[in-house]
């Protein structure tokens, strides 16, 4: 079945550090999606991609949807103490699939 | 527009025990996934319905089954329960237009304990 690895697993940065998190999919996606938990809370939608080669920006954050729609990444510039969390990418196969298939999160902490 | 609610929002259980969790979409979303979260496997997808069908079913064995009623409401139920159980059972809903998926909202979840 469909898989979506996501790397790195955990990563600490120094407040101000930049952070970067990737998505891999074993089958080509009809789109992806971003989610932020943080802890103690439930993962919450930060944004939905779907065009080869996207690139969409929420202030510090830039999300990138790989040309082969099989790999995507966030990256977090100048990281803040309200950036921790867990980050996951969850991928949407084909159409017609009704299965959101998530990575297992980068959990992010951010030493002030 | 309330959001998700889940009930209950904690529970406790011995092993082949049965428990039913409960999910309330936002209204008019008909959409409902249910999602297993654990610190080693992350979030694994269970079951989504729509229009009180089951669409697609993740990798879990038979005891772990669902339904959704005429006013979207859908419940799980886990039979025999097993310590490996023990996890954030997470529901979500979202708003589905023809063949366009949108967000997926989810509710605080239930933290369910098997001892």
């Amino acid at each position: 079945g469909q898989q979506v690895m996501q790397i790195p697993q955990y990563q600490h940065v120094q407040e101000g550090e930049d952070f970067t998190t990737y998505c891999n999919s074993s089958t080509t996606l009809s789109n992806i999606q971003w989610y932020k938990q943080r802890p103690g809370g439930h993962p919450v939608f930060l944004i939905q991609l779907v065009k080869s080669g996207e690139v969409k920006k929420q202030k510090r954050l830039t999300f990138q949807f790989g040309e082969a729609k099989k790999n995507s990444s966030l990256h977090i510039t100048a990281t803040q103490t309200t950036d921790v969390g867990t980050y996951f990418c969850a991928g949407r196969a084909g159409a017609g699939s009704y299965q959101l298939t998530f990575g297992k999160g980068t959990k992010l902490s951010v030493i002030p | 527009k309330a959001g998700v609610t889940q009930t209950p929002r904690y529970l406790i259980k011995t092993r082949g025990q049965q428990v039913t969790l409960s999910c309330s979409p936002i209204s008019g979303h008909r959409s409902v996934s249910w999602y297993q979260q654990t610190p080693g496997q992350g979030l694994q997808f269970l079951f989504e319905y729509f229009s009180e069908t089951q669409r697609n079913k993740g990798n879990f064995p038979g005891r772990f089954s669902g339904r959704q009623f005429s006013n979207s409401r859908s419940e799980m139920n886990v039979s025999t329960l097993e310590l490996g159980d023990s996890a954030l059972y997470l529901c979500a809903s979202s708003l589905i237009v023809g063949t366009n998926y949108n967000e997926q909202f989810f509710g605080p979840g239930t933290r369910l304990t098997v001892l």
